[in-house]
């Protein structure tokens, strides 16, 4: 069964950083392009980032850029968003997902999610 | 940037009715558009990818249909199980972007 399992989610001041991981199991992470996406608490869902099979493009939304940065290690099957200078409004659960190419962005399977809460 | 307009925002149906829940990219998009089931609590779920093709496991009442601009999400037959909320989400240019959502509740 295809898995993914995020973690490093919590509590962080404005300003501080996050390190979050996306561990899969049941399929080979470096066959697929992988994602961030996540949801405010009430609000809807927003891509955040994605990258290609190797690592080598990755895809930011205007409001992380910068900020964010998205990185894999294909041997370990596990997917990373480091997120610094974080703002009270990156407040959300942060979903990994799996897409196949440029030319299937869908995503397919979902974690569970992590929280992640930036407060004073 | 892509714009997804997604209608209604919410829409009460009874168990049996037929629900449909309508799309609008602001830009030609092809067929690259899927739809995606939420419950409270849970991740998102795959249903629709490709505007039209069912996802495995996804019971045949959703379908979907459309292309270019104007995509529409069917559930034939509203069942219990289906009381959630449902987003569009267009996969042809980077930012991808999601609808913001239709949540279909009970009457």
């Amino acid at each position: 069964e295809m898995q993914l399992l995020e973690s490093g989610g919590g509590l962080v001041q404005p300003g501080g950083s996050l390190r979050l991981a996306c561990t899969t199991s049941g399929f080979s992470i470096r066959n697929y392009c992988m994602s961030w996406v996540r949801q405010a608490p009430g609000k809807g869902l927003e891509w955040v980032s994605a990258t290609d099979t190797s690592g080598a493009y990755s895809f930011y939304a205007d409001s992380v850029k910068g900020r964010f940065t998205i990185s894999r290690d294909n041997s370990k099957n596990t997917l990373f968003l480091q997120m610094n200078s974080l703002r009270v409004e990156d407040t959300a659960i942060y979903y990994c997902g799996r897409y196949n190419s440029a030319s299937e962005r869908w995503f397919d399977p979902w974690g569970q999610g992590t929280l992640v809460t930036v407060s004073p | 940037d892509i714009q997804v307009t997604q209608s209604p925002s919410s829409v009460s149906a009874s168990v049996g009715d037929r629900v449909t829940i309508t799309c609008r990219a602001s830009q030609y998009i092809s067929s690259r558009l899927a739809w995606y089931q939420q419950k409270p609590g849970k991740a998102p779920n795959l249903l629709i990818y490709a505007a039209s093709s069912l996802q495995s496991g996804v019971p045949s009442r959703f379908s979907g249909s459309g292309s270019g601009t104007d995509f529409t999400l069917t559930i034939s037959s509203l069942q219990p199980e289906d009381f959630a909320t449902y987003y569009c989400q267009q996969g042809n240019s980077f930012p991808l972007t999601f609808g913001g959502g239709t949540k279909v509740e009970i009457k």
